[in-house]
């Protein structure tokens, strides 16, 4: 069966450090990959996915980017964390192509200082 | 363009009656559409889909959803609540283009369910 990881499950950082999530699913390949972050608890706003190693979509533009370097590996990462930027950060994959459903994973909640 | 609508920030509704949270949509093409359940600080989970076929879709936990085209809806249904319904819901259509494959979700509906 399918499992997708996220780490760590919490982190606390302060503003202007470095950041780096990472994603990774098993059991699966070639997945379409997904970064969300959900502020407040309600709306989840899309930041970035991915159909390929190397081939990363963004959204909206932002302080954040991502990278692909594995094909289910996923990573988030900034160089210079905002107080904006606090958040909680789910990850999802699924089936590329057909009419799957979305899977995510347990999040990382993150806040900045 | 491609939208989802929860018109309810909150649903409350006592344990054991029906419960009901709407969802309307706007695409272009035939619609895909899907409901996620989210509890405090964890993942969203998938509860069902609808792609093609019966109108009325059934889920996990004993949800079900009815599509309804001429009024753009799927409404997630419940016919008896329970207290551990209670958590965040969410309604999200599949967008697709020649350079892009995504879910569109809603805002979000909170349902809380009263003993």
């Amino acid at each position: 069966s399918q499992t997708i990881h996220q780490w760590p499950a919490t982190l606390v950082q302060p503003v202007g450090s470095p950041l780096s999530l990472e994603c990774t699913v098993e059991g699966t390949s070639n997945p379409n990959l997904y970064w969300y972050r959900q502020a407040a608890g309600r709306g989840l706003q899309l930041l970035f996915y991915s159909v390929g190693i190397g081939q990363i979509s963004s959204e909206v533009p932002q302080n954040l980017s991502a990278s692909r370097p594995q094909d289910r590996q996923f990573i988030l990462s900034s160089k210079k964390l905002l107080l904006s930027d606090s958040g909680f950060y789910l990850c999802a994959w699924r089936v590329r192509g057909g009419l799957n459903e979305q899977f995510f994973g347990p999040g990382t909640r993150l806040t900045v200082l | 363009a491609q939208s989802v609508a929860q018109p309810e920030d909150q649903v409350n509704v006592a344990e054991g009656n029906p419960l009901t949270v709407k969802c309307t949509y706007s695409v272009s093409g035939n619609p895909y559409l899907f409901w996620y359940v989210q509890y405090p600080n964890r993942g969203l989970q998938f509860l069902l889909k609808y792609i093609t076929g019966d109108n009325l879709v059934k889920g996990s936990y004993g949800f079900e959803a009815e599509f309804n085209k001429s009024q753009t809806s799927f409404h997630l249904k419940k016919p008896s609540a329970l207290v551990s319904d209670s958590a965040l819901y969410f309604c999200a259509v599949r967008f697709r283009s020649y350079n892009t494959d995504k879910l569109i979700f809603g805002t979000g509906t909170r349902l809380q369910v009263f003993p």
